[in-house]
């Protein structure tokens, strides 16, 4: 069974970091490109970064870029995200999501997703 | 960056009815547009992808059309289930940007 479960979030002051962590389980986690998606609770989702599947390539919001870098460990089958210099408006659930292929090559988006860890960011 | 405009951003309607919620983007995306529903406390299910592909599991009842600026989804049959909040996002370009989403509540 497909499983990625984040972890790592928490309080933090502004100006500070926080790094999360997505477990992937279920799947090999070195053959799929992954994201980052933030919801402000009660609000929509945002996307936040996506990194391919050896790590050689990244993508990043406008309102997290040099600020927030994603990171890979196949050989752990771990996704992280290392947040710093973190603003109030950084608060939100981040999740975790996977991005498949079909076998006819088809981008299957965010297939499948963790439960999300909080960051709350305030003094 | 690509926006996109969902309508209505809030919709009330009874079980059995037909729902259709619309997307429409600033720029041609191609068909590169996916749907999730997210229910309370839960993560976003992805839904559709590619415009109009139904994923795996995900009842038929559900359908999507569209390309390039103007996508809809339209659920058939609308069930107890089926009320909660349905997003857009579009693939087409970085960054990747979501609509603002559409609350589907019982009449």
């Amino acid at each position: 069974e497909v499983q990625l479960v984040e972890s790592g979030g928490g309080l933090v002051q502004p100006g500070g970091s926080l790094r999360l962590s997505c477990a992937a389980s279920g799947f090999t986690l070195s053959s799929y490109w992954m994201h980052w998606v933030r919801q402000v609770p009660g609000k929509g989702l945002v996307w936040v970064s996506r990194i391919n599947s050896d790590g050689s390539s990244r993508n990043y919001a406008d309102s997290v870029k040099g600020r927030f870098t994603v990171s890979r460990d196949n050989a752990k089958n771990t996704l992280h995200l290392q947040m710093n210099s973190l603003r109030t408006e950084d608060t939100a659930v981040y999740y975790c999501t996977r991005e498949s292929v079909s076998v006819s090559g088809v981008v299957i988006p965010n297939d499948y997703w963790g439960p999300g860890t909080l960051v709350t960011v305030s003094s | 960056d690509i926006q996109l405009t969902q309508s209505p951003s809030f919709l009330s309607a009874s079980v059995g009815d037909r729902v259709t919620i619309a997307c429409r983007a600033s720029h041609d995306i191609n068909n590169y547009l996916a749907w999730y529903q997210q229910k309370p406390g839960k993560a976003p299910k992805l839904l559709i992808y590619g415009a109009s592909t139904l994923q795996i599991g995900v009842p038929s009842k559900f359908s999507g059309s569209g390309s390039g600026t103007e996508f809809t989804l339209t659920i058939s049959s609308l069930q107890p289930e089926d009320f909660a909040i349905y997003y857009c996002q579009q693939l087409n370009s970085y960054p990747l940007t979501f609509g603002g989403g559409t609350k589907v509540e019982i009449k």
